[in-house]
C-alpha cells in the first residue's frame, strides 16, 4: 500500500527556519518525481516545488525560491523541504505528492502537516 | 505562468444532479489537466488526468473532457450527484511548471 506521511510542521516565528519531511512507503521511492503544495487556511491549492527521482532536477515556485529547498534521501525513502526565512504568508498545510512523470498528476497525497508563522 | 480559470467558484445541486464544472487555461496546456476532489480536513484525491482518463477506483459517473483543438477548455461532469459528492473540486494544469490549480470549485447540498 502507498503511503506518503509528512511531519515536521509547528508553529514558527517569522524569520525562522523549519524542515519538513514526507516519509514514503509501498512503492519504489526513487523512481517518482515528487511534489510539495501547500493551502493555507481555508482557501486553494499552491504548487510549490518538486523534484525528479533522482534528486538531479528541482523546480520552485517564484514565492519560495531563494528560501525553500527540495530534497530526498532515496535510501530513506524520503522527501524534504527545508524552509527559511519563513512568513505569514507561508502559513498553510503542506502537502506531499508522488508523481510518475514530469507532467503527470499527483496520484498519492500524504495527509498534510500544518506549518504556522507567527510571533 | 499559466493562469487556470475554473467556474462556477460554487454551486447547489440535489442528488442525482448532473453537475459540470469548467477549466479554462490561459495558453494551450494540450491534455495535461487532471481534477481532484477534496473534502474537509483531508488531501485531495485524483479523480481525473491527462484531460479525460479516470483514475483507478473513482466511480464512473465522474468524467473529464476537453482540451480538443484549443488546449484550453475543459470539463469535468459528475453524472449523477451522490451524498459523497459534496465537495470542493480543484483543476490542476500539469504541462508546466508552475503546475498552478484553479481556484476551487464547492459543490454544496440545495
Amino acid at each position: 500500500e502507498v503511503q506518503l506521511v509528512e511531519s515536521g510542521g509547528g508553529l514558527v516565528q517569522p524569520g525562522g527556519s523549519l524542515r519538513l519531511s514526507c516519509a514514503a512507503s509501498g512503492f519504489t521511492f526513487s523512481s517518482y518525481w515528487m511534489h510539495w503544495v501547500r493551502q493555507a487556511p481555508g482557501k486553494g491549492l499552491v504548487w510549490v516545488s518538486r523534484i525528479n527521482g533522482a534528486g538531479t532536477s528541482t523546480s520552485y515556485a517564484d514565492s519560495v525560491k531563494g528560501r525553500f529547498t527540495i530534497s530526498r534521501d532515496n535510501a530513506k525513502n524520503t522527501l524534504y523541504l527545508q524552509m527559511n526565512s519563513l512568513r505569514a504568508e507561508d502559513t498553510a498545510v503542506y502537502y506531499c505528492a508522488r508523481v510518475r512523470y514530469s507532467s503527470s498528476p499527483g496520484d498519492y497525497w500524504g495527509q498534510g502537516t500544518l506549518v504556522t508563522v507567527s510571533s | 505562468d499559466i493562469q487556470m480559470t475554473q467556474s462556477p467558484s460554487s454551486l447547489s445541486a440535489s442528488v442525482g444532479d448532473r453537475v459540470t464544472i469548467t477549466c479554462r487555461a490561459s495558453q494551450s496546456i494540450s491534455s495535461d489537466l487532471n481534477w481532484y476532489q477534496q473534502k474537509p480536513g483531508k488531501a485531495p484525491k485524483l479523480l481525473s488526468y491527462a484531460a479525460s482518463s479516470l483514475q483507478s477506483g473513482v466511480p464512473s459517473r465522474f468524467s473529464g473532457s476537453g482540451s480538443g483543438t484549443s488546449g484550453t477548455d475543459f470539463t469535468l461532469t459528475i453524472s449523477s450527484l451522490q451524498p459523497e459528492d459534496f465537495a470542493t473540486y480543484f483543476c490542476q494544469q500539469s504541462y508546466s511548471t508552475p503546475q498552478t490549480f484553479g481556484q476551487g470549485t464547492k459543490v454544496e447540498i440545495k
